[in-house]
């Protein structure tokens, strides 16, 4: 079945520092979506990526989709206190719309 | 607010028990999908309604079942809880069916079972 693996596991950075998070699947997506999970909390929508190489910029946030629609990062741009959580990245499996979620990348920000 | 409305938001029970777990979706959402998260794991899809009907199912154990309801309201069932069971779930909501649809989370049910 499909797969959608995140790496890394977990990050910590301090605060000011970059950070990246790659999400890979094993197979073609035909669109993408990142969720941010606080701790204690439930996943949000940050964006959805559609088109083959596609790069979107959320403030110090930039999201890319890889021209084989198969991965896709998410980099963040001097960390803030306010990026500690979960990063997943979620992709539809078959015709319906049910999405699988990848493994998730904890990122932790320390002053 | 994600408009997603879960209840209840804590649920502690013994094991062999059987518990049920309610979901409002969003306002004119047909869609609803429940997920598993246990302690540091990711986000494991059980099961996906529109508009009344099972659309698509995970890795949902025989033990579980869930419905969802004329109104659109969801309610996952968890019968014979085993310790393992002990774990937040959460349901969330789409529009429409459709690869690509954005989907909302409620705020999550956890569940503990000693």
């Amino acid at each position: 079945g499909q797969q959608v693996m995140q790496i890394p596991q977990y990050q910590h950075v301090q605060e000011g520092e970059d950070f990246t998070t790659y999400c890979n699947s094993s197979t073609t997506l035909s669109n993408i979506q990142w969720y941010k999970q606080r701790p204690g909390g439930h996943p949000v929508f940050l964006i959805q990526l559609v088109k083959s190489g596609e790069v979107k910029k959320q403030k110090r946030l930039t999201f890319q989709f890889g021209e084989a629609k198969k991965n896709s990062s998410l980099h963040i741009t001097a960390t803030q206190t306010t990026d500690v959580g979960t990063y997943f990245c979620a992709g539809p499996k078959g015709t319906a719309s049910k999405l699988t979620f990848g493994t998730g990348t904890r990122l932790q920000v320390t002053l | 607010d994600s408009g997603v409305t879960q209840t209840p938001k804590h649920l502690i029970t013994a094991t062999g028990q059987r518990v049920t777990l309610r979901c409002s979706p969003r306002s004119g959402d047909l869609s609803v999908y429940w997920y598993q998260q246990s302690l540091d794991q990711g986000l494991q899809f059980l099961i996906q309604y529109y508009n009344g009907e099972e659309r698509a199912k995970g890795n949902i154990l025989e033990r579980f079942s869930a419905q969802q309801f004329p109104d659109l309201h969801s309610e996952l069932n968890l019968s014979s809880l085993e310790l393992g069971d002990s774990a937040l779930y959460f349901c969330a909501s789409s529009v429409r069916l459709g690869a690509g649809n954005t989907i909302y989370f409620g705020e999550g049910s956890w569940l503990t079972v000693v």
